[in-house]
C-alpha cells in the first residue's frame, strides 16, 4: 500500500521556467510534509517541509503547497536551474501515539532542467 | 563538517557474510533513523533510535538485521548472514525533534555477490 505517491516519474523543464512537482497521499494522519532532492551518489537533501496547519510555505526558489481536502501537495521551483536537476522525492509523517516521526517516501520525480 | 557520516560508502561482500554499517549523526540530534533504499524507489524506513533506545522497528528489518545506538551518540546496522536481496542503499538520518526535517547521510551502498 503505497501511502505517498509521485504519479510523474520524469520531468522536463526549460531554464528559467517554473518546475511543478506533484505528490499525492492516503493517510489523513499525515501531518507534516518534505521535499528532498537527491544527487548521485549522495544521500537525499532537506529541501522544505510544511505543516499540516499551514497550506503555503516558501523559501527563496522554492514554494511548497498542501491542500488536505485533495490529500495533495506540491512542489514550485521558479526559475528553474540547471543546477536543479536531481531526483525529487516527496515525504510525509503522521503524528501518533508513537510519535516516532518516521518518514514514508514517494518514488520520487526526476527533474530535468535543460540550458 | 558536522553532517550526517556514514562509513563505509560502499560495502561489497559474498552472499551468507555479515557486513556492519556505521552512522554519525548530527552531534545535537537524539533521533535517529536508518533507512533502506532499493533502485527506482524512495528510501523505506527500517528502525528508530531516540538516544539509545531503539523505539521502533519496521517489518522490513528481518532477525537477520540488529541495530544499535550505544551511548545514544553513533549507530551500527548488522545485517547477519547475508541475501541477495539485501543489495540496496543503506541510508542514515538524525532529527533534533518531531516537526523537525530529518538530515541524511550519503549512504552505505551495499552489493551482494
Amino acid at each position: 500500500d503505497q501511502q505517498v505517491k509521485q504519479n510523474s516519474p520524469s520531468l522536463s523543464v526549460q531554464e528559467g521556467r517554473i518546475s511543478i512537482l506533484n505528490c499525492d497521499y492516503t493517510n489523513s494522519m499525515f501531518d507534516y510534509f518534505l521535499w528532498y532532492k537527491k544527487y548521485p551518489a549522495e544521500g537525499p537533501t532537506f529541501l522544505i517541509s510544511i505543516s499540516s496547519i499551514k497550506d503555503k510555505n516558501e523559501d527563496g526558489r522554492f514554494t511548497v503547497f498542501l491542500n488536505k481536502s485533495a490529500k495533495h501537495l506540491s512542489l514550485h521551483i521558479v526559475p528553474s536551474q540547471p543546477g536543479d536537476s536531481a531526483v525529487y522525492f516527496c515525504a510525509a509523517s503522521a503524528r501518533g501515539s508513537s510519535n516516532t516521526g518516521k518518514l514514508i517516501f514517494g518514488q520520487g520525480t526526476t527533474l530535468q532542467v535543460k540550458p | 563538517d558536522t553532517g550526517v557520516s556514514q562509513d563505509p560508502r560502499h560495502k561489497i561482500t559474498k552472499r551468507g557474510q555479515n557486513v556492519t554499517f556505521r552512522c554519525d549523526p548530527i552531534s545535537e540530534h537524539n533521533r535517529l533513523y536508518w533507512y533502506r533504499q532499493t533502485l527506482g524507489q524512495g528510501p523505506e524506513f527500517l528502525t528508530y533510535f531516540q538516544n539509545e533506545a531503539q523505539l521502533e522497528k519496521s517489518r522490513l528489518l528481518s532477525d537477520r538485521f540488529s541495530a544499535e545506538r550505544p551511548k545514544g551518540s553513533f549507530s551500527t546496522l548488522e545485517i547477519q548472514r547475508t541475501e541477495q536481496g539485501d543489495s540496496a542503499m543503506y541510508l542514515c538520518a538524525s532529527s533534533s525533534g518531531v516537526g523537525q526535517p530529518q538530515h541524511f547521510g550519503d549512504g552505505t551502498r551495499l552489493s551482494i555477490l
